[in-house]
């Protein structure tokens, strides 16, 4: 089964500095999605970013761009210019085909997620 | 509607009553997702659905806890006798069942028992 670790459980970082949360997953696969959620206060968990196992290319969404490597397992989110807005619980999670039967839920596995704070 | 819809918001009930949570998907998405949210943690897998069928229910922590959906889409998550333990964040997410298609949650439903 796949795991899913994010080993900060809480980051802070000053308003308009660049704050990046680390994830590392272990999985037997060589293709699947990543994807970095946000969970502010509302409690919705919003989609920041996704990323296909197979490209190398990083993906970005305007100040939100990950480190994807594939051979260290390691998919971390940069979030540049940090806002007030950014301040929320982030949950990085891995997905696999679906009906994969070495992955419980569907093959969906979430990280426990990182707070992150953002000082003004 | 434009999104995952939950209800009720909050729930309040004492212990020994039943619950039920309401899932409602976003139309066209034929897997659908129940996940719990204790305070401050993580996300704990419940159950999941594809069309009207639960192929994993690996995730519901005891025979109190009992999901359905029907039509495809309408979810609802039964919990008997609540606990205190039981209360949490619980969160439904819906998405295609594609390997490339993220999960869209609703605002979740928080219930405490008291």
């Amino acid at each position: 089964a796949q795991t899913v670790t994010q080993s900060q459980p809480e980051m802070s970082v000053q308003e308009a500095e660049t704050v990046t949360l680390s994830c590392t997953y272990d999985t037997s696969e060589s293709d699947y999605y990543l994807f970095w959620y946000k969970q502010p206060p509302s409690r919705q968990m919003i989609l920041v970013i996704r990323q296909e196992a197979y490209k190398q290319q990083n993906a970005t969404e305007n100040r939100f761009s990950v480190n994807f490597q594939k051979a260290a397992k390691s998919f971390s989110l940069k979030i540049s210019d940090s806002q007030l807005g950014d301040a929320a619980m982030y949950f990085c999670a891995y997905r696999s085909r679906p009906g994969y039967s070495g992955g419980g839920a569907d093959g969906l596995t979430f990280g426990k997620g990182t707070h992150l704070i953002i000082q003004p | 509607g434009a999104g995952v819809s939950q209800s009720p918001s909050n729930k309040v009930t004492e212990k020994g009553k039943d619950v039920e949570l309401r899932c409602d998907p976003i139309s066209g998405h034929t897997a659908l997702y129940w996940y719990r949210q204790s305070l401050g943690q993580g996300l704990e897998f419940l159950i999941y659905f594809q069309g009207n069928s639960a192929p994993d229910k690996s995730g519901l922590p005891s025979d109190r806890f009992s999901a359905e959906r029907t039509g495809g889409s309408v979810s609802t998550l039964t919990i008997q006798r609540t606990q205190q333990e039981d209360s949490a964040v619980y969160l439904c997410a819906s998405s295609f069942r594609t390997r490339d298609s993220p999960l869209h949650f609703g605002n979740g439903t928080r219930l405490t028992v008291t």
